[in-house]
């Protein structure tokens, strides 16, 4: 068990740019989720994968946001055209989801800064 | 809605004092709950989770925390506090959607 992986760790951008963020997950997990964390607040809920599958996503998730999850191993968090307001960390977490009813724990990555200049 | 609620923002203790934190959940039915504990510039690592059954659970490093439906919380504890527990610690609630719901936190500050 290697944990969830995530990069990069820091990432500064002007306003306006592209950017996108990498997630591997630990490797038997099939459920994948992503969290924003603001400075003094709890990690507020993105979106989430079962597989490959995206199954629900956050009034958070503007237009400007796109997750994706090819073949359910990896997955990439997109925002573009970056504003001042998405200054965060960006937190990927999986859980492996074993059957109906068994909700088990979500692990966490080390997140990724986003640094808006 | 489903809502988590720490009311403690910033709380100080000696080392080797004993430790409280609380939380509050607010969910129609029983949730799921559980603690993640956040160094700076880190993610979170969980400490503890209840499910169902006892409602004492026990965690990792030393802590403890006890679901109280009657008073829909669930109050994380370590009877004898290190400078090394000095950290961000987060309540969290999932449901059936399995997304978490956090509180704001309570950060820990650890005197020697």
């Amino acid at each position: 068990d290697t944990g969830v992986s995530q990069n990069p760790r820091h990432k500064i951008t002007k306003r306006g740019q592209n950017v996108t963020f990498r997630c591997d997950p630990i490797s038997e997990h099939n459920r994948l989720y992503w969290y924003r964390q603001t400075l003094g607040q709890g990690p507020e809920f993105l979106t989430y994968f079962q597989n490959e599958a995206q199954l629900e996503k956050s009034r958070l998730l503007s237009d400007r946001f796109s997750a994706e999850r090819p073949k359910g191993s990896f997955s990439t968090l997109e925002i573009q055209r970056t504003e001042q307001g998405d200054s965060a960390m960006y937190l990927c977490a999986s859980s492996l989801r074993a059957g109906t009813g068994d909700n088990q724990p979500q692990h966490f990555g080390d997140g990724t800064r986003l640094s808006i200049l | 809605a489903q809502s988590v609620t720490q009311p403690d923002i910033h709380i100080t203790v000696s080392e080797g004092a004993s430790l409280e934190l609380r939380c509050n959940y607010s969910y129609g039915a029983t949730p799921y709950l559980f603690w993640y504990v956040q160094s700076p510039g880190q993610g979170l690592q969980l400490l503890l989770k209840y499910f169902s059954g006892d409602t004492l659970v026990q965690g990792i490093k030393g802590f403890e925390a006890e679901f109280k439906r009657s008073q829909s919380s669930f109050n994380l504890r370590k009877p004898s506090v290190h400078w090394s527990d000095a950290a961000e610690y987060f309540c969290a609630s999932g449901g059936a959607t399995n997304k978490l719901i956090f509180g704001t936190g309570t950060l820990l500050a650890v005197q020697p």
